[in-house]
């Protein structure tokens, strides 16, 4: 059982810069988000989909874009990656509303940016 | 969207009972309260869900008063690998609210 798998899981990049962060799920949910992580930080919601072909804006939104063509994958992008894009990306996904439902984490994707 | 407040770390030996509290003034009426544990260099893990008086499951016990403004999680006789960060999340059945994580709590697990 895979569960939420992200790829890919460590990169560095230069400034400006772009690359697309992969993630899937087979548990055939509905749900699915992408949050960073700042050290010491909580999570923060970039942008969330609430099915295929659906995608809606978080907490932090700008600088990256969404897309979800199909179910089982949600992929965030980054055109133009600037330092302050460093951070531990985690994509989630769940069968129910994050409210209501239980979110499932992938193991994170840790991303540089110089 | 219910903003909630929790403590910002917590000590603890092992073999105690940890209880730590959050609270959510403005919670909605169709908000439940979840509770997540994140280990270092990993994504969040679901710990336990409810709505309202006390739910309990083989790891925690989650305690929510009767205006639902605070909520309690309990993990009786904590152990080293409690060690870990503790977020409190208040959402609906909206799936267009964003659901927020906070800072959380760390919680700290001594011998």
């Amino acid at each position: 059982n895979a569960g939420v798998t992200q790829t890919p899981k460590f990169r560095v990049l230069k400034t400006g810069q772009s690359m697309t962060l992969l993630c899937a799920q087979d548990m055939n949910h509905e749900y699915m988000y992408w949050y960073r992580q700042d050290p010491g930080m909580g999570l923060r919601l970039i942008h969330y989909s609430v099915g295929e072909g659906t995608t809606a804006k978080g907490e932090v939104p700008d600088g990256y874009n969404v897309s979800r063509l199909k179910k089982q994958n949600f992929l965030l992008g980054l055109e133009s990656a600037a330092p302050s894009q460093t951070s531990v990306y985690f994509c989630a996904s769940s069968y129910a509303t994050a409210g209501r439902g239980e979110l499932f984490f992938g193991e994170g994707s840790r991303l540089t940016v110089l | 969207l219910a903003k909630t407040t929790q403590p910002i770390s917590m000590d603890s030996y092992e073999g105690q009972e940890v209880n730590i509290t959050c609270s959510h003034n403005n919670i909605a009426t169709n908000d439940y309260i979840t509770w997540y544990q994140q280990f270092p260099s990993q994504g969040p893990r679901f710990i336990i869900q409810g709505y309202k008086t006390k739910v309990t499951n083989e790891v925690a016990s989650l305690f929510i008063p009767a205006d639902r403004k605070s909520s309690t999680l309990s993990l009786p006789r904590v152990s080293l690998s409690d060690t870990a960060v503790y977020y409190c999340l208040v959402g609906g059945d909206t799936g267009r609210r964003a659901l927020t994580f906070g800072s959380g709590t760390r919680l700290q697990v001594q011998p």
